[in-house]
């Protein structure tokens, strides 16, 4: 079955050191893949998609990949702050997410 | 601009009762969806509809229904509830279905409903 996954379910790091969440799919070939923001009882915010045509996308401090070869993409936040701290989902242009990596920035 | 719209923010229901989550966005979008977020699961697809007049069923659409009558609402209804549709709730828009470029979807600030 179609699959997609975000492997840590919780990652704590320093102020000022980059973040790198990580996102899996399997028996998929997602067109595109995109990255959301949740707060504690609020809804999802979009951040960044990227296609499956481009390397690389950037935001600010947010960096996103896109390796079709390990069907896996990175979301990077250089420079975190503890205003950074969320969970945030990545899903596939067709709207399946998944469960989401819990980022803590200790200051 | 209110973007997405959801009510009850909180609601507790016997098991059998049913209820409707509303649900309103003002940006003229033709997509619609009804998520369900469960603690370790990411958010699961339970309808949608692409325009008023048109829905269909997503993921896990089992107990719960939908009517899309204008572009604006798109309300969710469970008909007999079950402590098993103990979750929290969240509606989605865009312009057309599917994420791309230049479509972004936008969601509600979450429907936290407990079946007891």
């Amino acid at each position: 079955s179609q699959k997609i996954e975000q492997n840590s379910e919780a990652l704590n790091i320093q102020e000022g050191k980059t973040a790198t969440l990580t996102c899996n799919y399997t028996n998929y070939s997602p067109a595109y893949l995109q990255w959301y923001r949740q707060d504690p009882g609020r809804g999802p915010v979009f951040l960044l998609l990227i296609r499956e045509n481009e390397k690389e996308k950037r935001k600010e401090r947010l960096k996103v990949t896109f390796d079709t070869t390990l069907k896996q993409s990175l979301f990077h936040i250089t420079a975190s702050q503890p205003a950074d701290s969320a969970t945030y989902l990545c899903a596939t242009g067709d709207m399946r997410f998944g469960a989401g990596t819990r980022l803590t920035v200790k200051p | 601009n209110a973007g997405v719209t959801q009510t009850p923010k909180f609601q507790v229901l016997k098991t059998g009762q049913s209820m409707t989550l509303q649900c309103a966005q003002d940006m003229n979008h033709e997509y619609m969806s009804w998520y369900r977020q469960d603690p370790g699961m990411g958010l699961r697809l339970i309808h949608y509809s692409v325009g008023a007049g048109i829905t269909d069923q997503g993921e896990v659409p089992n107990g719960y229904n939908v009517s899309r009558s204008t572009t604006e609402d798109f309300p969710l209804r469970l008909l007999s509830a079950a402590p098993s549709q103990t979750s929290v709730y969240f509606c989605a828009s865009s312009k057309i279905q599917g994420a791309t470029a230049g479509n972004t979807i936008y969601f509600g600030e979450g429907s936290w409903l407990t079946v007891v």
